[in-house]
């Protein structure tokens, strides 16, 4: 069975630009979630959606936003990137909502804002 | 709010020693608790769980104990390898917070031949 997929890995934008990254859950998984991984904050959630509904949302500004599809294949936007912005953004799908099931990441996309 | 917070790093251990990585929580109820690792260049794998108080969750030598008195779950191994190597974050699923996932800042482990 595939695994979680992320594209693409690597991505450089300006400031002001926006982005979009996809992430393709396991087959028959229902749940993706967001993360922002930085160095110094760590893992932080984004949002999680389940059957192309946002379940819950991190605290993050209304710049990042994001949907899912009826084939439970995700999608993240943030738009008027900033520097702060560069960061390695996960994501992670499940059968259910987190509350139920154990998550599987994908490998990540490597976002470098200049 | 929820939080994890674990040990910082890096720590840098030769073949065979001993590893405790400590994580701590704060958390309104029972959450459930994990351990992921992350190897260079690649997402978030599971390495273990627990989801009740005294649970002890252990995969591939690595074990950890939920410990609600002290709020703890840390993480050890009795001898690392250098296929150890990478970062290993402690995280916890809230139970009042619409069972979010919360992340410490993650450690890493260099094993040296």
């Amino acid at each position: 069975k595939a695994g979680v997929t992320q594209t693409p890995r690597y991505l450089i934008k300006t400031r002001g630009q926006q982005v979009t990254l996809s992430c393709s859950p396991i087959s028959g998984h229902r749940s993706v979630s967001w993360y922002q991984q930085t160095p110094g904050q760590g893992l932080q959630f984004l949002f999680e959606y389940f059957s192309e509904t946002q379940r819950n949302k991190g605290n993050f500004p209304g710049r990042f936003s994001g949907r899912q599809f009826s084939n439970s294949r995700s999608e993240m936007n943030v738009s008027t990137l900033e520097l702060g912005d560069s960061a390695l953004y996960l994501c992670a799908s499940s059968l259910v909502p987190a509350g139920g099931e154990t998550q599987y990441f994908g490998p990540g996309t490597r976002l470098l804002v200049l | 709010g929820d939080s994890v917070t674990q040990m910082e790093g890096p720590v840098t251990l030769s073949e065979e020693a001993f590893l405790t990585i400590n994580c701590t929580y704060t958390a309104t109820g029972y959450p459930s608790l994990f351990w992921y690792v992350q190897y260079p260049g690649e997402g978030l794998q599971l390495l273990l769980k627990a989801t009740k108080a005294d649970d002890k969750g252990s995969n591939k030598g690595f074990e950890a104990t939920y410990r609600k008195e002290t709020t703890s779950f840390h993480l050890e191994k009795g001898s690392v390898q250098v296929s150890d190597s990478a970062v290993y974050f402690c995280a916890l699923r809230g139970i009042y917070t619409g069972n979010q996932f919360y992340f410490g800042t993650g450690t890493s482990l260099t094993v040296i031949p």
